[in-house]
């Protein structure tokens, strides 16, 4: 079936870049979405990509999209302490149009 | 600025209680979704509806039914609570289908079963 896998932690020291990795399984998918969630929050989006580009950048965020290994990646430039959250990928799948998602990959942000 | 409304952040139930987590929205919506939760779970799918009047199941709908009498409204009822349905849920929106603005959150309610 589909599923979306992602590294459960992530550490990063203050001022470095981070990069979050997501692999899905449906190469069909028009639309890649990254959520960020802040303790005891819900879901916010962050970005997303169309299937048909390789890269997206907005400010600090860059996401990487590499349809043939089937592969997404956040990354985050100078982390901050305000990017401590869980980060969600998502595929949106062509078939029926839900969203499936990843467990969620834990941004922990040391001093 | 549009927004998905959770009526409740907190809430504290008794085992059996009959409970009724409730879900607005003002993106004139199709599709709205419940979600559980859980650490190290990820977000698992509870219930879905595509339209007034309609549900579908999700991946664990055991314990829980749904109701969408009015398209902005979706509410989640637990019809005996137990101590296993203690979790953090999540209602969803979104237009038919999801495009560049893929779900829409509410801010969750955290529930706990005593």
């Amino acid at each position: 079936g589909e599923d979306v896998e992602q590294s459960l932690f992530l550490s990063v020291r203050e001022g470095d870049s981070s990069v979050i990795n997501c692999t899905y399984t449906d190469s069909s998918s028009t639309y890649l979405y990254w959520y960020k969630q802040e303790p005891g929050a819900g879901l916010q989006l962050l970005t997303y990509i169309f299937s048909n580009m390789d890269m997206k950048q907005d400010q600090r965020l860059t996401v990487l999209l590499n349809k043939k290994d089937k592969h997404l990646s956040l990354r985050i430039a100078d982390t901050q302490t305000g990017d401590s959250a869980i980060y969600f990928c998502a595929e949106r799948l062509d078939s029926n149009y839900q969203l499936i998602w990843g467990a969620g990959t834990k941004l922990i942000i040391k001093p | 600025d549009v927004k998905v409304t959770q009526s409740s952040r907190y809430l504290v139930k008794r085992t059996g209680e009959k409970v009724f987590l409730e879900c607005v929205q003002d993106m004139d919506h199709e599709n709205m979704f419940w979600y559980r939760q859980d650490p190290g779970l990820g977000l698992r799918l509870i219930y879905f509806s595509y339209d007034v009047k309609m549900k579908e199941k999700g991946d664990i709908p055991e314990g829980y039914s749904v109701s969408r009498e009015k398209k902005e409204r979706f509410s989640l009822i637990l019809e005996s609570a137990s101590t296993n349905q203690t979790s953090m849920y999540l209602c969803a929106s979104s237009s038919r289908p999801p495009g560049a603005y893929g779900y829409t959150f509410g801010s969750g309610t955290r529930l706990t079963v005593v």
